[in-house]
């Protein structure tokens, strides 16, 4: 398909380990945002990148989280040491540009489940 | 900085009921607005924008208009659906990196 595509569609991990998540945008879209989707927070911004260069990481919740884009394409966002508080839906979406009038497109996400 | 307020549900209609979803925004200079929705256990999709004040974004027959002097985009359909159910988001993109900002959801339920 076209759309954007997220791997893994579910994860569940132990408090303490390492995941990556992964993020293949529309083609030729050259801005990718990650969200994150949880129950009390609602839908959150976390990270822009245009390009391969991220701008803006001001959502970002700590030092444990980082993300970056190869090739002005796939992105990978990446928890380390994780934690409970970790657990939501983490949302891909790309556009075509950063215009403010340019809609996004979201992936279905990754359901992240820390035990 | 930028926020979304929609009002809180669950919304529960009738099928051929008229809907509305109020959703009011605060936000620095000229964003354009958007409505999503989720429907249960699929990804956000953009169902309508709006991109300058008085335009009306339209699709599968609701529609929202963009009213600068009250700050709102509500959602209207005329006749709802069983099908409609799901969760509908408001959000908006101002300057900078376009960062969306969205409201917190609000779920509709259509029974037959």
């Amino acid at each position: 398909g076209a759309g954007v595509s997220q791997s893994p569609s579910n994860k569940v991990t132990e408090k303490g380990k390492d995941v990556e998540l992964r993020c293949d945008p529309i083609s030729g879209h050259t801005a990718l945002y990650w969200y994150r989707q949880s129950l009390g927070q609602g839908l959150e911004f976390l990270i822009y990148f245009q390009g391969n260069s991220a701008p803006d990481k001001s959502g970002l919740p700590s030092d444990r989280f980082s993300a970056e884009r190869t090739g002005g394409s796939v992105s990978t966002l990446t928890i380390q040491r994780t934690q409970q508080e970790d657990s939501a839906v983490y949302l891909c979406a790309s556009s075509l540009d950063r215009g403010i009038s340019q809609p996004q497109h979201f992936g279905d996400g990754t359901r992240l489940s820390i035990l | 900085g930028d926020s979304v307020t929609q009002m809180e549900g669950p919304v529960t209609l009738s099928e051929e009921a008229f809907l509305t979803i109020n959703c009011t925004y605060t936000a620095t200079g000229y964003p354009s607005l958007f409505w999503y929705v989720q429907y249960p256990g699929e990804g956000l999709q953009l169902l309508l924008k709006a991109t300058k004040a008085d335009d009306k974004g339209s699709n599968k027959g609701f529609e929202a208009t963009y009213r600068k002097e009250t700050t709102s985009f509500h959602l209207e359909k005329g006749s709802v659906q069983v099908s409609d159910s799901a969760v509908y988001f408001c959000a908006l993109s101002g300057s900078g990196y376009s960062t969306l900002t969205f409201g917190k959801g609000t779920m509709l339920l259509v029974s037959p």
